[in-house]
């Protein structure tokens, strides 16, 4: 079975720091990984995904993650950060396509993103 | 601003009550997904759609939960004997085919008293 880890609940930072949000994943095949975030009172929204290719890939926002697969990570970088980054960063992990369309996203339990000004 | 709308924002229902919730997709997308996130922000997959049938479920899914997504019409999530695990928020997202991005609702906060 595929899981996401998503270790820190919170991670508190000072603006101008350079934040990682660190994502670990279990899964046994090639995996599609995704970072959403979610900032208070609004949806979920997407910041960047990996499929193949460049391990490290650049999102909106400014957000980079790099995809590690010695160590099963995809983990979530911005320098530097500002406090409207403060919000909820969820990691989630997609299986490869079915031939009969999107397959379901696994998520991590999120972290909890605090920049103080 | 999310162009996935669900309706309504809020939902209180007694125990064994029946609950409904209302999803309309982007424009376009064919792939539509309903996923339970609870209190400890932990996602639960229900049963994604793809133009109009139902592609995967989960078990929990096939006996009290029940859901469509008719052409021309808002997709629908359906509890019919709610329970108080059910209360959580209900997030409906869609997507074109592929590895692509889901677009999220803000969802429906199910409460069950």
């Amino acid at each position: 079975a595929q899981s996401v880890d998503q270790p820190d609940a919170h991670v508190t930072l000072s603006e101008g720091a350079s934040l990682e949000l660190r994502c670990s994943y279990s899964y046994s095949a090639a995996p599609y990984l995704f970072w959403y975030v979610q900032y208070p009172g609004q949806s979920l929204q997407f910041l960047l995904k990996y499929i193949t290719g460049d391990t490290v890939v650049k999102g909106t926002k400014g957000f980079e993650a790099e995809f590690r697969k010695s160590n099963s990570s995809f983990n979530l970088k911005k320098s530097p950060a500002h406090w409207s980054d403060s919000a909820k960063y969820f990691c989630a992990l997609e299986g490869p396509l079915n031939t009969e369309g999107a397959d379901r996203l696994t998520f991590g339990k999120g972290t909890q993103l605090i920049i103080q000004p | 601003n999310s162009k996935v709308i669900q309706t309504p924002r809020y939902l209180v229902k007694g125990q064994g009550q029946k609950a409904k919730m209302r999803c309309i997709p982007e424009k376009g997308h064919p792939v539509v997904f309903w996923y339970q996130q609870n209190k400890n922000n932990e996602f639960k997959f229900l049963i994604n759609f793809q133009n109009q049938e139902v592609l995967q479920q989960i078990d929990m899914t096939e006996k009290r939960f029940s859901a469509e997504c008719p052409s021309n019409s808002p997709c629908s999530l359906e509890i019919q004997s709610s329970e108080a695990g059910d209360s959580a928020l209900y997030l409906c997202a869609s997507s074109g085919t592929g590895a692509e991005r889901l677009f999220f609702g803000h969802g429906t906060k199910l409460s069950v008293l």
